[in-house]
């Protein structure tokens, strides 16, 4: 069974920083795509970015919102994505989700999700 | 563009079909649509990816197409569990994925 348990999600003020993570289990991690996608409360769906398999390459994308300010990672040796988060704004508020990309364009397999809120 | 375009709601009785559009241009709304089903509170879930490619588990009751820069998910014989949040999102020809505003369905 597909598993993925998203961590690490807290109040911060703006300006600070934060570090997500996704405990994967249930498929072959280190083969996997993986994203992270937010919602903010009462809105839509919104990318986050993404890091490809080490076999592919491992390169990461960002949405224009965040690049600079957010960065994704991987320990293939440990089954976990990050996401660390800097120079957080207000905007930023949102559940935080991991997601298993099961084709390069879709998102098959997704957690529960974590709260991120940013305020003073 | 930063999202893609849907209507923000749609709604039909049980039995009936619905149709929800997704629309873009022609620089986003290519060979890789998928649609997401989004109860509240809870986590979405894959219900069509590749335009028309319906997952293992997914209710045949939902089918997806595409004419042009618009991509459609159509939902026949409407069930009361149907009622949720509906999301497209496509691959854009810049690297990154995009989702669609967003349907709320509703089962009179």
């Amino acid at each position: 069974e597909v598993q993925l348990v998203e961590s690490g999600g807290d109040l911060v003020k703006p300006g600070g920083s934060l570090r997500l993570s996704c405990a994967a289990s249930g498929f072959t991690f280190n083969h996997a795509w993986m994203s992270w996608v937010r919602q903010a409360p009462g809105q839509g769906l919104e990318w986050v970015g993404r890091i490809k398999s080490r076999g592919s390459g491992g390169a990461t994308d960002y949405a224009a919102p965040v690049k600079g300010r957010f960065t994704i990672s991987r320990d293939d040796s440990k089954n976990t994505l990050y996401l660390q988060m800097n120079s957080l704004e207000t905007d930023d508020t949102a559940v935080y989700y991991c997601t298993w990309m099961t084709t390069m364009t879709t998102f098959g397999f997704w957690g529960q999700g974590t709260m991120v809120t940013v305020s003073s | 563009q930063s999202a893609l375009t849907q209507p923000a709601s749609v709604s039909g009785s049980p039995g009936q079909s619905i149709t929800i559009s997704c629309t873009g241009t022609s620089s986003d709304v290519g060979h890789y649509v998928s649609w997401y089903q989004q109860h509240p509170g809870k986590a979405p879930k894959l219900m069509i990816n590749d335009v028309s490619n319906r997952p293992s588990g997914v209710s045949n009751r939902f089918s997806g197409s595409k004419s042009g820069n618009t991509a459609s998910l159509t939902i026949s014989g409407l069930q009361a569990e149907d009622e949720a949040d509906y999301y497209c999102s496509s691959y854009t020809s810049s690297g990154t994925l995009i989702f669609g505003t967003g349907t709320q369905v509703t089962v009179l």
